[in-house]
């Protein structure tokens, strides 16, 4: 069984500054890795997904992970936030069968 | 193309009654999950199904919690007997494949809240 620690619960960061979210998994078998982000009172929405090829993925809104699998790891960047990015953000897993979601790491962009 | 519907938006009852929650997947979509969010904590999986079928139930509590996925009609998890610790969002998402490479996309989730 696959799962995915989220290092940081909370961000707080100030607009136009970079972030990093930090998000490492334990598996068993390949896996297939994503980030969400939810905003209040909404449902979660695909940032970016990892299932093959080039480890360094790009998503929505300028944000971008890297897979590295030696660290078992798939952390977001983004080189300058904006206020609109405060949100929850999740890492989640998946193996053939199921995901399974990080505690979710909330951002804070303060201006 | 209308997304994933959830509904009610919001839900109140008192501990003891039934609470049903239903989920309308995206057109074209045949899989399924529900999570379960705690205020302050990540998204717990709860069940995955697809038409007919519960294909994996580990996440839901063997008590009171009970899901399906007809072959006609939305998908609803019934929780009996409702405790106060049972207060939290319910997500459903749906996906037209299997869950390993295709995205989940999720409603916007009912708010329980049991008195």
């Amino acid at each position: 069984a696959q799962s995915v620690t989220q290092l940081d619960s909370q961000v707080p960061v100030f607009e136009e500054a970079p972030v990093e979210l930090r998000c490492n998994y334990s598996s068993s078998v390949s896996v297939y890795l994503f980030w969400y982000v939810q905003y209040p009172n909404q449902g979660l929405q695909l940032l970016l997904k990892y299932l093959s090829g080039s480890t360094l993925v790009k998503g929505i809104n300028g944000f971008e992970a890297e897979f590295n699998k030696s660290q078992t790891s798939f952390h977001l960047r983004k080189p300058s936030v904006h206020i609109s990015d405060t949100a929850e953000y999740f890492c989640a897993v998946s193996d053939r069968n199921d995901m399974r979601f990080g505690a979710g790491t909330r951002l804070t962009v303060k201006p | 193309n209308a997304g994933v519907m959830q509904n009610p938006r919001h839900l109140v009852r008192r501990r003891g009654q039934e609470a049903r929650l239903r989920c309308s997947p995206m057109k074209g979509h045949s899989h399924v999950y529900w999570y379960r969010q705690l205020p302050e904590e990540g998204l717990k999986f709860m069940v995955y199904l697809q038409k007919e079928n519960i294909i994996d139930e580990s996440g839901m509590p063997k008590e009171r919690f009970s899901a399906e996925f007809p072959k006609e009609g939305p998908s609803i998890l019934r929780i009996q007997q409702v405790v106060r610790g049972d207060s939290a969002a319910y997500f459903c998402a749906s996906s037209e494949g299997g869950v390993a490479v295709n995205e989940q996309f999720f409603g916007p989730g009912t708010r329980l809240t049991v008195l």
